[in-house]
C-alpha cells in the first residue's frame, strides 16, 4: 500500500530548461510535505517543504506546488543545472511538526544534460 | 553538510547474526528516526525515538529494536539477520514540534550474506 507515489522513475532535461517532478499521495491526513535530494553515497538532503494550508512555496530555483483536491504535488526546478542531477524523493508527514516521521515515495532520478 | 553522523559506513554480516548501528544526532535536535532504504526504493520508516522512548513504529518486526541515549544519540539493533535486511540504513535527527526539516546522516550500508 504505497501512500506516496512517484510514478516517473526517471526524468531527463536539458540544462537551463524546467524540470518538473511529480508526486501523488492517498492519505488525506498528510499535512506537511517535503522534497529531498539524494546523491550516491550520501544521505537525503532537504530541499523544500510545504504545509497543507498552502498551495505554493518558493525558494530560489525551487518551487513546490500542492493540489490538495487532486492529492498531488510537484517540484519545479528553473533553470535546471547539471549539479541538480540526483534522485529526488517526495515525502509526507501526518503529524504536524514531526518531520522525522515521514512516508517517502520511490524516488525520481533526474538527469540534467549540459 | 549535516551534523548527523552514522557508524559504521559499511558492514557485512552473516544471516542469523545480530548487528548494531549507531547515530549521533545534529546539535540541538532531540528526536531520532531510523529508516531502511532497499535498492531502488524510497526510505521506509522503522521507528522514532524521543526523550529515550519509542515514539512510533513502522511495519517492521520486533527483531528491529532501538535505543536513544541522554545525549540524543541512538542505536538500531537488528537480531536474527535475514538476507532481505540488506539495505541502506538511514538515521534522521529533528527537533520535536519545530516543524523544521529532518537532517539525515550518510547511512550505513548493511549487507547480509
Amino acid at each position: 500500500d504505497q501512500q506516496v507515489k512517484q510514478n516517473s522513475p526517471s526524468l531527463s532535461v536539458q540544462e537551463g530548461r524546467i524540470s518538473i517532478l511529480n508526486c501523488d499521495y492517498t492519505n488525506s491526513m498528510f499535512d506537511y510535505f517535503l522534497w529531498y535530494k539524494k546523491y550516491p553515497a550520501e544521505g537525503p538532503t532537504f530541499l523544500i517543504s510545504i504545509s497543507s494550508i498552502k498551495d505554493k512555496n518558493e525558494d530560489g530555483r525551487f518551487t513546490v506546488f500542492l493540489n490538495k483536491s487532486a492529492k498531488h504535488l510537484s517540484l519545479h526546478i528553473v533553470p535546471s543545472q547539471p549539479g541538480d542531477s540526483a534522485v529526488y524523493f517526495c515525502a509526507a508527514s501526518a503529524e504536524s511538526g514531526n518531520t522525522g516521521k515521514l512516508i517517502f515515495g520511490q524516488g525520481t532520478t533526474l538527469q540534467v544534460k549540459p | 553538510e549535516t551534523g548527523v553522523t552514522q557508524s559504521p559506513t559499511h558492514l557485512i554480516k552473516t544471516r542469523g547474526q545480530q548487528v548494531t548501528l549507531r547515530c549521533s544526532s545534529q546539535s540541538g535536535h532531540n528526536t531520532v528516526s531510523w529508516y531502511q532504504q532497499a535498492l531502488g526504493q524510497g526510505p521506509q520508516f522503522i521507528f522514532q525515538y524521543y526523550r529515550e522512548e519509542e515514539n512510533g513504529r513502522g511495519n517492521f518486526p520486533p527483531r528491529f529494536s532501538g535505543l536513544q541515549f541522554p545525549n540524543y544519540s541512538s542505536e538500531l539493533n537488528v537480531n536474527a539477520l535475514e538476507l532481505d535486511d540488506s539495505a541502506l540504513y538511514l538515521c534522521a535527527s529533528s527537533l520535536a514540534g519545530g516543524n523544521t526539516e529532518a537532517f539525515f546522516g550518510q547511512g550505513t550500508r548493511l549487507t547480509v550474506v
